[in-house]
């Protein structure tokens, strides 16, 4: 199993450009969750998403879309890209049957926005 | 609300002492807690889980927490700390309820630095 992988690992956006960044878990998970990550603030829910077709947000939506259209992949859309976005972005996935919901995660993603 | 505090952004001990990693949480439910790890340029990898069961958890690499409802803390710790125990270690915490959906809340991370 490769379990979650993330796409791109880096990229630079320019402010106003849009982006989506791909999430994929091969471990039939139901539930996936966005997280981003900053220097000194530990990790914040962006969105996630407990089955195909069923997204919520989570403590920072803004200025991010989701879709889940399938049960492997979780792709988190970043529309009109501002320098608040620069951070690293992190997928997690679990299994609901799990007693504890034990989080899996991808490698990550670091974006810039210049 | 639930809330999880690391205390110590930065904690600093040399090779062969003690690690002590410091997490207080607050929730007014019982807490599922956890202990992540993140070395430099990759994600996160659990170290440990509570829940519910043990007070005291053994996790992977020597390390170990304990499980304090009176004190509420979760703190991590290793007899004798490693090279390669320099990371980043996040405590997380989540409802037990069924309706968290398994949401995590972490602390901010504490940065450990081994020194020979």
């Amino acid at each position: 199993n490769a379990g979650v992988t993330q796409t791109p690992k880096f990229r630079i956006l320019k402010i106003g450009q849009s982006m989506t960044l791909q999430c994929t878990q091969d471990m039939n998970h139901n539930y996936m969750y966005w997280y981003r990550q900053d220097p000194g603030m530990g990790l914040k829910l962006i969105y996630y998403s407990v089955g195909a077709g069923i997204t919520d947000k989570g403590e920072v939506p803004n200025g991010y879309n989701v879709s889940r259209s399938t049960t492997e992949d979780f792709p988190l859309r970043l529309e009109l890209a501002a320098p608040s976005q620069t951070s690293v972005y992190f997928c997690a996935s679990s299994y609901s049957a799990s007693p504890s919901y034990e989080q899996y995660f991808g490698p990550g993603t670091r974006l810039t926005v210049t | 609300a639930q809330s999880v505090t690391q205390l110590g952004s930065h904690v600093s001990v040399s090779e062969g002492a003690l690690v002590l990693l410091r997490c207080n949480y607050s929730s007014s439910v019982p807490p599922y807690l956890f202990w992540y790890v993140q070395y430099p340029n990759q994600g996160l990898q659990l170290l440990l889980k509570y829940t519910s069961a043990a007070t005291l958890v053994k996790g992977i690499n020597g390390f170990e927490a304990e499980f304090k409802k009176s004190e509420t803390s979760f703190h991590l710790t290793k007899p004798s700390a490693h090279m390669s125990d320099a990371a980043e270690y996040f405590c997380a915490l989540r409802n037990a309820g069924g309706t968290s959906y398994g949401k995590l809340t972490f602390g901010q991370g504490t940065i450990l630095t081994v020194h020979p």
